[in-house]
């Protein structure tokens, strides 16, 4: 079974470029999540979808940070303009509503970002 | 608000010795306890999870009991292996199918590395 597929896995890019990460969620889940990982502030929940709508993006760093989830096999990230700061790898996870409810969450491999 | 707090890495320990991560809680009222593992190169997967008080999940060797009096959620396993290196995430959710309760909580994490 395809877990959740995240791209690309490795990302260098220079400030001021803009960043698409990409994620398909496991087919059939109706929750999706994007989390942050960085040394200084741990794992960061940024936004999560519940059948495609954004029912939360109180963890969206600010407005250069934009997500979307067109449907239910495919979100988007979108850093425009990128920063060093935003250096970090960042996750997509999926769930069902039952399963998130219970705290069960199915993580991709993630995407490193490195901007210069 | 809310919090996990995890002790620091790294833990480096030798095969087959004991192994004790501390984790504690702030939050009101009573959450669901986790831990996630993330190996080398993947995403965090569930390792167990624990929902009241005096629960205990269990998986893999591993077990952690939720302690309402001390708010702590400790993992222990007894005979560690080389193949348990990995970091290791205390995790908090509120129960309940509310959507905006969907969320996880996470420790900063604590990469544990055993040696042969």
């Amino acid at each position: 079974d395809a877990g959740v597929i995240q791209s690309p896995r490795h990302e260098v890019t220079e400030m001021g470029q803009e960043v698409t990460l990409r994620c398909k969620p496991i087919s059939g889940h109706d929750y999706l999540f994007w989390y942050r990982q960085t040394m200084m502030r741990g794992l960061e929940l940024l936004i999560y979808f519940n059948n495609n709508v954004p029912i939360d993006d109180s963890g969206m760093p600010e407005d250069r940070f934009s997500a979307k989830m067109p449907n239910a096999s495919f979100s988007t990230l979108k850093i425009q303009p990128s920063e060093p700061r935003d250096s970090a790898v960042y996750f997509c996870a999926s769930s069902l509503v039952r399963l998130a409810n219970t705290g069960e969450l199915f993580f991709g491999e993630g995407s490193r970002l490195t901007v210069l | 608000g809310n919090s996990v707090t995890q002790m620091e890495g790294p833990v480096t320990l030798s095969e087959e010795a004991f192994l004790t991560i501390n984790c504690t809680y702030t939050a009101t009222g009573y959450p669901s306890l986790f831990w996630y593992v993330q190996y080398p190169g993947e995403g965090l997967q569930l390792l167990l999870k624990a929902t009241k008080a005096d629960d205990k999940g269990s998986n893999k060797g591993f077990e952690a009991t939720y302690r309402k009096e001390t708010t702590s959620f400790h993992l222990e396993k007894g005979s560690v292996q080389v193949s348990d290196s990995a970091v290791y995430f205390c995790a908090l959710k509120y129960r309940g199918i509310k959507a905006a309760g969907n969320k996880l909580t996470f420790g900063g994490g604590t990469r544990v590395l055993v040696k042969p």
